[in-house]
């Protein structure tokens, strides 16, 4: 079982659309969860990070974070073409130091 | 306010030898963490050095090797470099400031291509 899982996609959706993108992790001891988008051929770009159960908010994006399911999720509502990249889910482990990275899932939003 | 910098940007090299990568912290940050990234994979967590000592390791064999300098910034080594240990080499930076949450920041990355 890999430690973070996210579905490689592609995910497409039309412009205006809500993207969700899920991400489910194996070690109960990880206590951050971050989501990094990357656009090809850059590096990580760090949109949102989630301690605490529940959903957090910031702009057109939304975290939420279920640690009972060993869940997290990305939801972009309003998704724009500037949005299509890669997504990362990352979760760090028990020891706090160490951050495991998703594959990543591919998002492409159609204009 | 100065990001995360890295340097070369790219880099070739021939199976066998040796190579150094550098990164300098984002302004603030006292911890620095090395990552892999092959192509359409994830960043694999090489290591992470704070307060000059290596704090945590990951699956990578003893030819990776890093360092911490006083002011933060830090060097990756890869010695007997192989075809396999081309990849976009990444460092994060964050701030260690005794809790157990921080986020990281990536630097642009290096590109390593070994023929």
């Amino acid at each position: 079982q890999k430690e973070v899982e996210q579905n490689s996609g592609p995910l497409s959706v039309p412009e205006g659309a809500i993207a969700s993108l899920n991400c489910t992790y194996s070690d109960r001891g990880s206590q951050s969860f971050f989501w990094y988008r990357q656009y090809s051929g850059k590096s990580p770009e760090l949109i949102m990070f989630i301690y605490s159960n529940g959903d957090k908010e910031d702009g057109r994006f939304t975290a939420q974070l279920n640690k009972a399911s060993q869940y997290v999720s990305l939801l972009i509502r309003d998704s724009q073409p500037s949005d299509s990249a890669t997504y990362l889910c990352a979760v760090s482990d028990t020891g706090g130091f160490k951050t495991i990275f998703g594959a990543g899932t591919r998002l492409f939003v159609k204009a | 306010d100065a990001g995360v910098t890295q340097s070369p940007t790219h880099l070739i090299k021939t199976r066998g030898q040796q190579v150094t990568l550098r990164c300098s912290p984002k302004s603030g940050h006292d911890t620095v963490s090395w990552y892999q990234q092959a192509l359409g994979q994830g960043p694999q967590f090489i290591f992470q050095y704070y307060e000059e000592e290596e704090r945590q390791r990951g699956n990578f064999p003893d030819r990776f090797s890093g360092h911490q300098f006083p002011n933060y910034s830090s060097e990756l080594n890869v010695n007997a470099l192989l075809l396999g240990d081309s990849a976009l080499y990444l460092c994060a930076s964050s701030f260690e400031p005794g809790l157990f949450y921080y986020e990281q920041y990536f630097g642009p990355g290096t590109r390593l291509t070994v023929t």
